[in-house]
């Protein structure tokens, strides 16, 4: 059983498509973290939620703790946005983070 | 913000060798942690690496083949011992930076790409 679940697993969109990627998840947490993995590995933290909604230019993270779910919306995608998207999860005991499986989404110009 | 120079960024080991891996930080930091990925898998803790401390292995993973050390806050290594193919994979090092709020940002290094033959 994984505590972390994300969807859909790959994607595919046309250049300019609204996007969204769900990740649901099992356990109490104090903060969610959503990831960018590009192809050579490295990988980036687009946001840190705790509670509501944030937005970083055309990327939008929402977060709904009662219901334990998180959103993450690209607006207007572009190719460049091609990468993997990880979810991840702090709960609230122990050092360690949970992740998602990610989402793998390509955008074609 | 907190950068992560690692390297090696990618290596092709024979059978039987060890590689180690290293993680610079350019601010202090307490814990670093070391995670696995195998191909189309999400990340796996391996370890967590405490300065002036040993390691927490995770269960699954042995120190003596996963051997670490933290010489200080911004330091870390990570060495793959007696490889074989089965350890092919992508290795991340990874720090929690606090904040005010207590939970912190997560950063990684650029990831050292495996490939054991």
């Amino acid at each position: 059983k994984n505590e972390v679940e994300q969807s859909p697993q790959n994607l595919t969109a046309q250049e300019g498509e609204f996007i969204t990627i769900n990740c649901s998840y099992s356990v109490g947490i104090s903060a969610l973290h959503w990831l960018q993995q590009h192809p050579g590995g490295g990988i980036v933290s687009l946001f840190m939620l705790s509670s509501g909604k944030k937005k970083h230019g055309r990327l939008i993270a929402t977060i709904n703790i009662q219901e334990k779910h998180s959103s993450l919306h690209i607006t207007a995608s572009h190719p460049r946005d091609s990468a993997v998207y990880i979810c991840a999860v702090r709960p609230f005991t122990g050092n360690q983070f949970y992740f998602g499986t990610g989402t793998s989404l390509t955008v074609i110009p | 913000s907190a950068v992560i120079s690692q390297k090696p960024s990618r290596d092709i080991c024979q059978r039987g060798t060890s590689l180690t891996i290293q993680c610079q930080v350019d601010s202090q930091v307490t814990m670093m942690f070391w995670y696995r990925q195998q191909p189309g898998q999400s990340l796996t803790l391996i370890a967590t690496a405490n300065q002036g401390s040993e390691a927490t292995y995770e269960s699954g993973f042995v120190i003596d083949k996963f051997p670490i050390s933290r010489p200080n806050l911004t330091f870390s290594t990570l060495t793959v011992s007696n490889m074989s193919p089965e350890d092919s994979s992508i290795y991340l090092c990874s720090v929690e930076q606090e904040n005010r709020s207590y939970t912190g940002e997560l950063f990684f290094g650029e990831g050292s790409r495996l490939t054991v033959l």
